[in-house]
């Protein structure tokens, strides 16, 4: 079954260390994005990335890293220099661009800042 | 400021009841209007999917209407059933400098219960 895969599910970080966030697809999606969702608040787009070797920031990069060197995985690392990383990380994956088509999610990772 | 603003914040309803929830937004230029459903710990999946034209589009026992020019919309659930427990995303989409942007409101949380 096609699909997004997001890993780990759960993930506990100390201070000052820096964790990587997997995404996998096989949709063939051009298309990748991450997101972050805080209780209360609309998700925020952190990066994305059209094509492969090529990505952009979205609105909330600061303290946050990306890399696509293959069409299918788009990972995430979550430095220490992101002041509160403490949320719900969501992939999602289009075939263009996500105004027009809809997003397919992979099933989040929820980090936990000790 | 482009803006996506749900209410109810949460709601409740008994297992059978019909409920609305409501999307107001203020974004221009608009180009489509999504509502997905969000099961607590998964990522969002999409319900429909609305453009400047549609008036109303079903899916099941969800119908989805939009106002354009009150820019307005709304998601009636009919029956509702215990499996509609979840949050409820309103996305609206922005053609802005030649990309599409996504503006995503908080959401409704609605808990049916037995």
């Amino acid at each position: 079954d096609g699909g997004i895969t997001q890993s780990p599910k759960y993930l506990f970080r100390k201070e000052g260390q820096n964790v990587t966030l997997s995404c996998e697809q096989n949709l063939n999606h051009d298309a990748m994005y991450w997101y972050r969702q805080d209780p209360g608040q609309g998700l925020r787009l952190i990066y994305y990335s059209q094509i492969v070797n090529d990505f952009q920031k979205g609105d909330i990069a600061e303290g946050y890293s990306v890399s696509r060197e293959k069409k299918e995985s788009f990972p995430l690392t979550v430095t220490s220099a992101q002041k509160n990383p403490t949320a719900f990380y969501l992939c999602a994956s289009a075939n263009r661009g996500a105004g027009a088509n809809v997003l397919t999610f992979g099933a989040g990772s929820r980090l936990t800042v000790l | 400021k482009n803006q996506v603003e749900q209410s109810p914040q949460s709601l409740i309803i008994l297992e059978g009841k019909n409920c609305t929830l409501q999307c107001n937004y203020t974004v221009s230029p608009f180009s489509n209007l999504r509502w997905y459903k969000q099961d607590t710990g998964r990522g969002p999946v999409s319900l429909t999917i609305m453009t400047f034209s549609e008036n109303t589009k079903s899916n099941g026992r969800y119908t989805a209407t939009l106002d354009a020019d009150t820019k307005q919309s709304s998601l009636h659930i009919t029956a509702s059933q215990l499996s509609d427990s979840a949050s409820y995303i309103c996305v609206v989409s922005a053609l802005m400098d030649s990309n599409y942007q996504l503006i995503w409101g908080a959401g409704t949380k609605l808990i049916i219960k037995p």
